[in-house]
């Protein structure tokens, strides 16, 4: 599976709303988590199962599916949201989306 | 869970790659975790390596790029797993993390240079 996402940046600003895509080459039905990884860190695993939120992650964050395309909001960006976000489907060989960086 | 990385940030050309993972408040063993390694560069992004997993005895997988050089040897008296990865090249030249099962807990991750 290929996963694409757009936009590959985002410019935006505290309190916007922001969403992202991921698309996949192939069905992999609901198998798809989202990442968030701010500069030096290691990623973070915010959601999973297209829309379930990983323990401590903020409601603000939302995501979907409609069949291939995944969608990730985020509604009313904090100043800790800016960085990059990543999909990635969620069974072997576990690839990742390229990233879509959301920079003020 | 807590994931600790050692190992060092510069290889030569052509040797071998190794690092270490060390958990905390979790066992290697367990029959339901599953210990990951995945790298990320500029050029190749975030890239899953490989993961061991045990259920009844140890199982493997790896990307298909790795398949050919790498390794990962659970320990479980020291309760770490480890990535040795050989025949390294500049390519190989990234950030390297270890996570778990889900990838819900992360190490600190380790930045590895191939170079002479």
């Amino acid at each position: 599976t290929h996963l694409t996402q757009s936009p590959s940046s985002v410019s935006a600003s505290v309190g916007d709303r922001v969403t992202i895509t991921c698309r996949a080459s192939q069905d992999i039905r609901s198998r798809l988590a989202w990442f968030h990884q701010r500069p030096g860190k290691a990623p973070r695993l915010l959601m999973y199962e297209v829309s379930i939120l990983q323990s401590g992650v903020p409601s603000r964050f939302s995501g979907s599916r409609s069949g291939a395309e995944f969608t990730l909001t985020v509604s009313g960006l904090q100043p800790e949201d800016f960085g990059i976000y990543f999909c990635q489907q969620t069974f072997t060989p576990f690839p990742f989306g390229p990233g879509t960086k959301v920079d003020v | 869970v807590q994931l600790h990385q050692s190992g060092p940030g510069l290889v030569r050309p052509s040797q071998t790659l190794s690092l270490t993972c060390a958990i905390s408040g979790d066992s290697v063993s367990s029959d339901t975790g599953a210990w990951n390694w995945i790298r990320q560069s500029p050029s190749r992004g975030l890239e899953w390596l490989g993961r061991a997993f045990y259920r009844s005895n140890w199982s493997f997988d790896y990307a298909e790029s790795m398949k050919s050089r790498m390794t990962i040897i659970p320990d479980t008296a020291k309760n770490q797993f480890s990535l040795h990865l050989n025949s390294v090249t500049p390519d190989d030249t990234a950030v390297y993390y270890c996570a778990t099962h889900y990838m819900d807990v992360w190490g600190e991750g380790t930045t590895v240079t191939v170079s002479s």
